[in-house]
């Protein structure tokens, strides 16, 4: 059964550094997201990725981060300079074009 | 202010017991109820509703959707103590063309043997 995969699983960072993390989405799939969960907090939407372009953008994901699709399969989101509130579980997810949205294991940033 | 409103935020049950978990959502012109369970990590899809009063099945698991109340239920009948974990219940409310999902903050469902 095809999955959303992510890597790593586990970033740790110093603040102020550059980090990246990479997604594979479902491959037929044609809307990609990245949220973003703090520990013992809810799952909040940070930005949803269509036809190559920002689709929408939540308030969190200001100019310190920025989404690719460098080529047909990876989708990543990077974050410039990291701040100590950035640590959290960040899902890549992605939605086909019945409407149901998968979500990959995370990957848990913590920053230092 | 929250959009999207779970409860209760944890429930305690025998194995065995039937539950029943509730959301509930603010905005009447929406796309889609989305239901998860949510283990160690990763959100797992359980069902997506967007028609009122239609019953999604799965197993032990049932979902149904009142639009008439912006409200939303999961049963589970039979519990285990694999289905202990946190059930996050979704909305993809009108966007710009995408599915963006607003979350509550789940229901913590503890099942002892």
């Amino acid at each position: 059964e095809p999955e959303v995969t992510q890597t790593p699983s586990h970033q740790v960072t110093q603040m102020g550094q550059e980090v990246i993390l990479r997604c594979v989405p479902i491959s037929n799939h044609l809307y990609f997201y990245w949220y973003r969960q703090i520990l013992g907090q809810k799952v909040e939407f940070l930005v949803s990725f269509y036809n190559n372009e920002i689709s929408e953008k939540s308030e969190i994901f200001d100019d310190q981060f920025s989404v690719e699709r460098p080529d047909g399969s990876n989708f990543t989101l990077k974050i410039r300079s990291t701040k100590l509130e950035d640590s959290a579980m960040y899902f890549c997810a992605s939605t086909g074009q019945g409407g149901e949205q998968y979500f990959g294991p995370g990957t848990r940033l913590t920053v230092t | 202010e929250d959009k999207v409103v779970q409860s209760p935020l944890s429930l305690v049950v025998h194995e065995g017991d039937t539950v029943t978990l509730n959301c509930s959502y603010e905005v009447t012109n929406f796309r889609s109820l989305l239901w998860y369970k949510q283990e160690k990590k990763a959100p797992t899809f359980l069902f997506m509703l967007t028609s009122s009063g239609i019953e999604k099945k799965s197993g032990r698991l049932s979902s149904i959707l009142d639009k008439k109340e912006l409200s939303s239920i999961l049963n589970i009948t039979a519990t285990q103590t694999g289905d202990s974990a946190i059930y996050l219940c979704a909305v993809a409310f009108p966007g710009a063309g995408s599915y963006q999902l607003t979350f509550g903050k789940g229901t913590k469902l503890s099942v002892i043997p």
